[in-house]
């Protein structure tokens, strides 16, 4: 089956601390990004990806960190910087070229103890 | 700067009615606009509109693009419990893969 996996469903993060969240796609697709969603909010990106190696601040990067190692993976890390990391976490990837259509995995909710 | 306003930003209705949700943009070097379904989890893809693709239909689902009033329209005919959910708009550009995101409108359905 393809598609997007997002792990963990469910974090709490304990002050000071980083916690990573997974992204994980078998859809060979070259862009892959991070939203973040608060309620009563749209989707306000934290950073993308359109190549392996290669990685781009969004709107809201300040506070997370990430990685693409692999054309597959794209892990955020949500540092112990982000003072307010409690919301609903979107990994999204796109095949790019002429289309501009993302494709969702199903969220990591984090919240703070 | 480059926006996307969704309206109502929420909406009750009772089963069986019709809905028109509203979304209007400003993007430089617009070239689609985007519908998605947010139900609890992940948004699922509805339709993308390009200047060569102004209108589609799925079932009781139905979107225009308006290129003049820089605008979209969603049309839920016959609304039904399971069409509750929030629905997402957006624009992408020409020139790289980004989507820039309305705030949703939230559609809660009344048997």
């Amino acid at each position: 089956d393809g598609g997007i996996t997002q792990s963990p469903k469910y974090l709490f993060r304990k002050e000071g601390q980083n916690v990573t969240l997974s992204c994980e796609q078998n859809l060979n697709h070259d862009a892959m990004y991070w939203y973040r969603q608060d309620p009563g909010q749209g989707l306000r990106l934290i950073y993308y990806s359109q190549i392996v190696n290669d990685f781009q601040k969004g709107d809201i990067a300040e506070g997370y960190s990430v990685s693409r190692e692999k054309k597959e993976s794209f892990p955020l890390t949500v540092t112990s910087a982000q003072k307010n990391p409690t919301a609903f976490y979107l990994c999204a990837s796109s095949p790019g070229g002429t289309s501009n259509i993302q494709y969702f995995g199903a969220g990591t909710r984090l919240s703070v103890l | 700067e480059d926006k996307v306003v969704q309206s109502p930003l929420s909406l009750v209705v009772h089963e069986g009615d019709t809905v028109t949700l509203n979304c209007s943009y400003e993007v430089t070097n617009f070239r689609s606009l985007l519908w998605y379904k947010q139900e609890k989890k992940a948004p699922t893809f509805l339709f993308m509109l390009t200047s060569s693709g102004i209108e589609k239909k799925s079932g009781r689902l139905s979107s225009i693009l308006d290129k003049k009033e820089l605008s979209s329209i969603l049309n839920i005919t016959a609304t039904q419990t399971g069409d509750s959910a929030i629905y997402l708009c957006a624009a992408g550009w020409d020139s790289n893969y980004q989507l820039i995101w309305g705030a949703g409108t939230k559609l809660i359905i009344k048997p």
